[in-house]
């Protein structure tokens, strides 16, 4: 079956540290690759996609690259602020599959 | 546009009792979820429907209910509350997009079963 595997947090950075939190996936199908995030005492938000091989989805200075040789999705960002503490989910939808498969999410905490 | 709305936001339940988690999402997604989200743990898929009158099992569906009478509304329901319920439950609904589903979460129902 389909599964994602996270980099294990927590992950603690100092602000304007450059960031990566590691993705990879098995699925039998073609999946769509998703990264989302919940800030503290909310609901998760869709924060990029990719849906096909070496799409690039970006957004809010974050960024990731579907890489199918690798079946990989890792999530990164140059430059990471306060306000971006949060829990980060990566997930998939295989081909034409309503239902997401999530890893365990990563908790990020950045220190001023 | 609302979004995705729960309610309530919070609650406490003694062992036994049962409620109602109420989910609405005004974007006419014909998919909708239920999920629970245990402490430092990712989300479990509930139940989920493709459209009204049709629900179906996630991967963890004892002690739970649902029903989908309209497109908006898909409420849980949890009868004889045990502590293993205590949990966060997001209610998500979606639309696809292509072939890929990009689901769209409420802010969450934070339950304590005591």
């Amino acid at each position: 079956g389909d599964s994602v595997t996270q980099m294990e947090g927590p992950v603690t950075l100092s602000e304007e540290a450059f960031l990566t939190i590691n993705c990879t996936y098995t699925a039998t199908g073609y999946p769509s690759l998703f990264w989302y995030v919940q800030y503290p005492g909310e609901g998760l938000q869709l924060l990029l996609k990719a849906t096909k091989a070496d799409d690039k989805g970006s957004n809010k200075g974050f960024e990731a690259t579907y890489r199918k040789e690798t079946t990989s999705f890792h999530l990164e960002k140059g430059s990471v602020q306060v306000s971006d503490s949060a829990v980060y989910f990566c997930a998939l939808s295989d081909y034409g599959n309503e239902k997401l498969t999530f890893g365990t999410g990563t908790r990020l905490t950045i220190i001023p | 546009n609302a979004g995705v709305t729960q309610t309530p936001k919070f609650r406490i339940l003694k062992i036994g009792q049962s409620m109602t988690l109420q989910c609405t999402q005004d974007m006419n997604h014909n998919y909708m979820y239920w999920y629970r989200q245990d402490p430092g743990m990712g989300l479990k898929l509930i139940y989920y429907s493709v459209g009204a009158g049709i629900t179906d099992k996630g991967e963890v569906p004892n002690g739970y209910n649902v029903s989908r009478s309209t497109t908006e509304d898909f409420p849980l329901r949890l009868e004889l509350a045990a502590p293993s319920q205590t949990s966060v439950y997001f209610c998500a609904s979606s639309s696809p997009t292509g072939y890929s589903y990009e689901q769209y979460f409420g802010p969450g129902t934070r339950l304590t079963v005591t």
